[in-house]
């Protein structure tokens, strides 16, 4: 069974940094691109970054230069580095496995960032 | 502001069928598959079309995707009060090489 963990949310001031970990079980890792997925309280579904099975990194405008995706394949691990924290990425966090371009099978149950001073 | 455009609601009786659209451009839907996911609230969304109108095993039939040019259509038949949830479509841009999600389209069962 398809298991995706994440952890490392908490509620941090402006500006502030966090690494947010996704653990991954039930599949090949190494053999599936990957990617995080943000929903701020109340509102819709934003891909926010995706790393390919080579490494290849994508990120969405608003978060470019703030936000780094990566991955430990020895560690069935995803991360995403999120630094210069402001108000309005105030969202849960999903990680979803990719079958395909957006087409994730599988999610974890988010894990929740609260920025705010 | 979503690329992708979905309408805000839509509301249907129990029994009856509902159809959901989902319109971009040539860089996105135009030229990449179309998924559909289902949100019911405080979970994760769950993957209902991909491929433009495949199902996921586990999936019923009574859920459907198409897809024409740069729009995508999720349609929902026997309605039922469990299809009470958001429902979001998604793709790839080829040309800003990222992902999007629609809007979200919250559907009534009234």
């Amino acid at each position: 069974e398809v298991q995706l963990l994440e952890s490392g949310g908490g509620s941090v001031q402006p500006g502030g940094s966090l690494r947010l970990s996704c653990v991954a079980s039930g599949f090949m890792f190494s053999r599936h691109g990957m990617n995080w997925v943000r929903q701020a309280p109340g509102k819709g579904l934003e891909w926010v970054a995706g790393i390919s099975v080579s490494g290849t990194t994508f990120y969405v405008d608003s978060v470019k230069g703030r936000f780094t995706i990566s991955r430990d394949n020895s560690k069935n691990t995803l991360y995403l580095e999120i630094n210069s924290l402001r108000a309005e990425d105030t969202a849960k966090f999903f990680c979803a496995k990719d079958d395909g371009y957006i087409q994730f099978g599988n999610w974890g149950q988010g894990t929740l960032v609260t920025v705010s001073s | 502001q979503s690329v992708l455009t979905q309408p805000p609601s839509v509301s249907a009786a129990p029994g009856q069928k509902v159809t959901i659209s989902c319109s971009g451009s040539s860089s996105n839907i135009g030229n990449n598959y179309v998924t559909w996911y289902q949100q019911l609230p405080g979970t994760a969304p769950k993957l209902l079309i991909y491929d433009n109108d495949k199902r996921p095993s586990g999936i019923p039939d009574r859920f459907s995707g198409s897809k024409s040019g740069t729009s995508a259509t999720l349609g929902i038949s026997g309605l039922q009060a469990g299809d009470e949830a958001d429902y979001y479509c998604g793709t790839w841009d080829s040309s800003l090489l990222i992902g999007m999600f629609g809007g979200g389209t919250r559907l009534t069962v009234l």
